[in-house]
């Protein structure tokens, strides 16, 4: 079945630093990406996505690429800030034939963001 | 525009008793999913509807956990009886257009303790 494998962390940065949170899937056919982020006591939030190979998708200041070549959508962001500090997840869409589909997600990343 | 309305966020009740959680979609989406989150098993896909119809009841867990849509805007999430490992927090979610491609929107969740 369908796998998404993500660093678990927790993973502490400095303030500006540049962030990379790895993640890799394992899925048939063309499966739509998405990176999630839970803020403490609330649910999941759309961060970006991207549907097809060398997609990129983007926001605040965010950006993962699909490359179907590696099964990968890494997580990157070149200046963190504190309030971005939360619990990334990265997920996929699977391609059963044009139906809505569940997400599978990976396990989380817990990122800390330190002043 | 109100995101996806779950209830109650918080319930706390002994083993044995029936638990109903309840969830609102966003209007005019038309795709429904349940998903339980736990530290050891992070986040599952429970079951998930498109235009009412359930499509995939392959993560419910057991014969105690059943789930509907008596409309197209409101769902429920029956457990019974309870047990204690059925603790967790339980997000629904709602996407539009019933592709595998759209995001979908999260509740803030029901956080359950069974005692």
């Amino acid at each position: 079945g369908d796998s998404v494998t993500q660093m678990e962390g927790p993973v502490t940065l400095s303030e500006e630093a540049f962030l990379t949170i790895n993640c890799t899937y394992t899925a048939t056919g063309y499966p739509s990406l998405f990176w999630y982020v839970q803020y403490p006591g609330e649910g999941l939030q759309l961060l970006l996505k991207a549907t097809k190979a060398d997609d990129k998708g983007s926001n605040k200041g965010f950006e993962a690429t699909y490359r179907k070549e590696t099964t990968s959508f890494h997580l990157e962001k070149g200046s963190v800030q504190v309030s971005d500090s939360a619990v990334y997840f990265c997920a996929l869409s699977g391609d059963s034939g044009g139906g809505a589909d569940g997400l599978t997600f990976g396990k989380g990343t817990h990122l800390i963001i330190q002043p | 525009d109100a995101g996806v309305i779950q209830s109650p966020r918080h319930e706390v009740t002994e083993m044995g008793q029936e638990v109903t959680l309840r969830c609102k979609l966003i209007s005019g989406h038309n795709s429904l999913f349940w998903y339980r989150q736990t530290m050891m098993r992070g986040l599952e896909l429970l079951i998930y509807f498109n235009n009412n119809v359930p499509i995939d009841d392959s993560g419910m867990p057991e014969d105690r956990f059943s789930a509907k849509m008596p409309n197209a805007s409101f769902s429920t999430l029956k457990i019974q009886p309870s047990e204690p490992r059925d603790s967790a927090v339980y997000f629904c979610a709602s996407s539009f257009g019933g592709l595998s491609n759209q995001p979908q929107h999260f509740g803030d969740g029901t956080r359950l303790s069974i005692l």
